[in-house]
């Protein structure tokens, strides 16, 4: 099973609106990364934030990081066509190397 | 920096012959990463050397895969006798030593096998 899971298969906004990715994971974890993979493309780490952080910010993006809940959201504010891509979270854990990815999260960001 | 570095972007295989992948880390970084993607199982990991010694190679299937990094500057990953249930995109990533939290991805290779 999934140690990284994304909530929403797929979610669509139009431009300008807000959106919010939300993720839970399974296991104690050092950091939980969001990555952003546009088509035809490799996944591009958007934000990191640690387990003592609660919250980090980029641009329009916004992380938190619940780990009572084990869950993490991603929010991001005044979409833009652009933002058109698969969103995942991925979790790494303490002492190790492997990053695990959750299934994904499709946004459709129309004009 | 021209990032991670894939060749090729597409490869079509017939059943039961060998494909090989290649794959440019980005300079300086000593950790390689292989990944396969597919709708179905997402993105696994394969393998992951690190200063061009293989670490960790518990994702690659036993029979026909294998993984090389005979230096720095590349590492290859190769498919032997593809089937059709190898056909996914693979991926590779690079980061800074001890360092997995920021992986920088390729473009990846979509094998197709036919």
């Amino acid at each position: 099973s999934q140690l990284a899971e994304e909530n929403s298969w797929a979610l669509s906004v139009h431009e300008g609106e807000s959106v919010t990715v939300n993720c839970s994971y399974k296991t104690s974890i050092t950091a939980l990364q969001w990555y952003r993979q546009k088509s035809g493309k490799g996944p591009a780490q958007l934000i990191l934030i640690r387990s003592n952080e609660r919250h980090n910010r980029n641009g329009r993006l916004r992380a938190t990081l619940d780990t009572s809940s084990q869950s993490s959201s991603l929010s991001i504010t005044a979409t833009r066509c652009e933002d058109t891509a698969v969103y995942f979270c991925a979790t790494g854990r303490t002492g190790g190397y492997k990053v695990v990815f959750g299934s994904g999260t499709r946004l459709l960001v129309s004009p | 920096n021209a990032g991670v570095i894939q060749t090729p972007r597409h490869k079509v295989t017939g059943k039961g012959q060998e494909a090989t992948l290649w794959c440019e880390p980005i300079s300086g970084h000593s950790a390689v990463f292989w990944y396969r993607q597919t709708i179905v199982q997402g993105l696994e990991f394969l393998t992951y050397f690190r200063n061009q010694a293989p670490i960790d190679d518990s994702g690659m299937p036993k029979e026909r895969f294998s993984a090389q990094m005979p230096n720095q500057s590349h590492s290859t990953l190769k498919i032997q006798s593809t089937q059709p249930q190898d056909s996914a995109v693979y991926l590779c990533a690079s980061s800074l030593a001890g360092s997995s939290y920021e992986q920088y991805f390729g473009p990846g290779t979509r094998l197709t096998v036919l």
